[in-house]
């Protein structure tokens, strides 16, 4: 099956530092790609859809100046959290749907995630 | 607006026993369902899938669930339940009609116990 890889699985950083997520589509193009946060023992959150030449769009109550995503090609998306918080502090997950296109109910393939810990 | 609703955030079994993760699910339309399972340190992975095609879906590792309209449930049954099935397991329905976005449900963590 297809593979999304993210980079990196884990990262500590400093209040007030940016952080930058790489979401990587390794075996198939992605003009779309998804991403989530997840809290402890919660569920997955929708942020903002990653839209391969375009703006992003955010879901209601998302900062996109605080969670800023870049689909420079077609198979990578990066979400960085700009000036990031403890309470930043999170799991972040991408997706990418597969070939068929919006409302073809295809399979969505998910990265491993990324832990961020803001100190 | 889409939503589903796992009933139960926390499922214990015997290995061996049979498995039931619940699902009620609220839509506007005829719905697109999907099964996710996480397992620690790895991504999400689709078990199953519901697209109107036939109400009872198999999935993968003996998975399965059937879609009850009546009853806007979308349950996950297994007959015999394995250690290498604890994880968490998540309840997903489609945004709307014509968008690949998804919406999850709270989760629901299987434990599996010897």
């Amino acid at each position: 099956g297809a593979v999304v890889s993210q980079h990196p699985s884990w990262v500590i950083c400093k209040s007030g530092t940016s952080v930058k997520i790489e979401c990587r589509s390794l075996d198939f193009q992605a003009t779309t790609m998804f991403w989530y946060r997840q809290f402890p023992k919660q569920s997955l959150m929708l942020m903002a859809t990653s839209n391969e030449g375009s703006k992003a769009t955010y879901e209601q109550g998302v900062e996109k100046d605080k969670f800023l995503i870049n689909h420079a090609s077609l198979t990578l998306s990066t979400l960085t959290v700009t000036s990031a918080h403890p309470e930043d502090s999170s799991f972040y997950i991408c997706s990418a749907p597969g070939a068929g296109g919006p409302g073809s109910y295809n399979e969505q393939f998910f990265g491993p995630g990324t832990r961020l810990t803001v100190l | 607006a889409q939503s589903v609703t796992q009933l139960d955030s926390h499922v214990s079994v015997s290995e061996g026993t049979p498995v039931l993760l619940r699902c009620n699910y609220s839509s506007s339309y005829s719905p697109s369902l999907f099964w996710y399972v996480q397992h620690p340190n790895k991504g999400l992975q689709l078990l199953l899938k519901y697209t109107s095609a036939a109400t009872l879906v198999k999935g993968i590792n003996g998975f399965e669930a059937e879609f009850k309209k009546s009853e806007t449930s979308f349950h996950l049954t297994k007959p015999s339940a394995h250690m290498s099935d604890a994880a968490e397991y998540f309840c997903v329905v489609s945004a709307s009609y014509n968008t690949d976005k998804l919406i999850f449900g709270t989760g629901t963590r299987l434990q599996v116990f010897p």
